[in-house]
C-alpha cells in the first residue's frame, strides 16, 4: 500500500529564514499532494496542494514542488515568521482518500 | 455550519466502556473521513464515506471500531470495549465529492482519553 515518509521531524529556524520540508510517496498512481497545517489544539488546514501535472506551485510564501520521477514533494516557506510555527503534515493520494507523513514539527524563532 | 464540527471536544472514560464521537460535516459535502492521531504521530486513517456508496472500512483497527453515516449528513464513530491504547485524537474530514477533487476540510478533533 502507499507509505509516506516526511523529514525532518523538527526544524527550527530564525524569523526571516526559509524551511524546507520533504516528503517521499510509494505508490507510482499517487496524483494529489496536499499540504496540511496543524496549529495546537486544531484540526488540520489545508495551506497549498498540487497535483501531478504540474511540477511548482506558489502562493505568497509558500511553494510546493514535485518530482513524480523519484516520487518526492517539498514545501518551501521563505521569509518566515513566528506564527508559521505549527505540526506540517505531507499526504499523497490513494484511490480516494489520504495517506499522511508523520508531520514536521516546525519552530520559528524571533 | 460554516465548517465540520466534532463533539464532543474531550472524552474521558474507563477502559471496557463504550464511546461515541459525532461529526457534522459541511453540509453539501458528500464525502466524511475519520481519522486517528496519536499523541506526536501522523495522521491514520480509519473509515471514508462516500454518498450511498459502501464505506471504505479498510482502516479500521478491530472489530470494536465501528462507524456509521446517515445519508450525507452525520457520522458517528463508535469505540467498544475501549482500550487504553485506543486513547488519541479522532479527527473527522469532509470533502466535497469523492475522487480528492477538492481536498478535505478538518473538524477540531475529540480528544479520547481511556483510563
Amino acid at each position: 500500500g502507499e507509505n509516506v515518509e516526511q523529514h525532518p521531524s523538527t526544524l527550527s529556524v530564525q524569523e526571516g529564514d526559509s524551511a524546507v520540508i520533504k516528503c517521499t510517496y510509494s505508490d507510482s498512481a499517487s496524483n494529489y499532494f496536499p499540504w496540511y497545517k496543524q496549529e495546537l489544539g486544531k484540526g488540520p488546514q489545508l495551506i497549498i496542494d498540487i497535483r501531478s501535472n504540474v511540477g511548482e506551485k506558489k502562493d505568497q510564501r509558500i511553494a510546493v514542488t514535485l518530482n513524480k520521477t523519484a516520487k518526492h514533494f517539498s514545501l518551501h516557506i521563505t521569509e518566515t515568521q513566528p506564527e508559521d510555527s505549527a505540526v506540517y503534515f505531507c499526504a499523497a493520494s490513494k484511490t480516494d482518500k489520504l495517506i499522511f507523513g508523520t508531520g514536521t514539527r516546525l519552530q520559528v524563532f524571533p | 455550519g460554516a465548517g465540520v464540527s466534532q463533539s464532543p471536544s474531550n472524552k474521558v472514560t474507563e477502559k471496557g466502556k463504550d464511546v461515541e464521537l459525532r461529526c457534522d460535516p459541511i453540509s453539501g459535502h458528500t464525502a466524511l473521513y475519520w481519522y486517528r492521531q496519536r499523541l506526536g504521530q501522523g495522521l491514520e486513517f480509519l473509515i471514508y464515506f462516500q454518498g450511498n456508496s459502501a464505506p471504505d472500512k479498510s482502516g479500521l483497527p478491530s472489530d470494536r471500531f465501528s462507524a456509521e453515516r446517515t445519508g450525507e449528513s452525520v457520522s458517528t464513530l463508535t469505540i467498544q470495549r475501549t482500550q487504553q491504547e485506543d486513547s488519541a485524537v479522532y479527527l473527522c474530514a469532509s470533502s466535497p465529492s469523492g475522487g480528492l477533487d477538492y481536498g478535505y476540510t478538518f473538524g477540531s478533533g475529540t480528544r479520547l482519553t481511556v483510563v
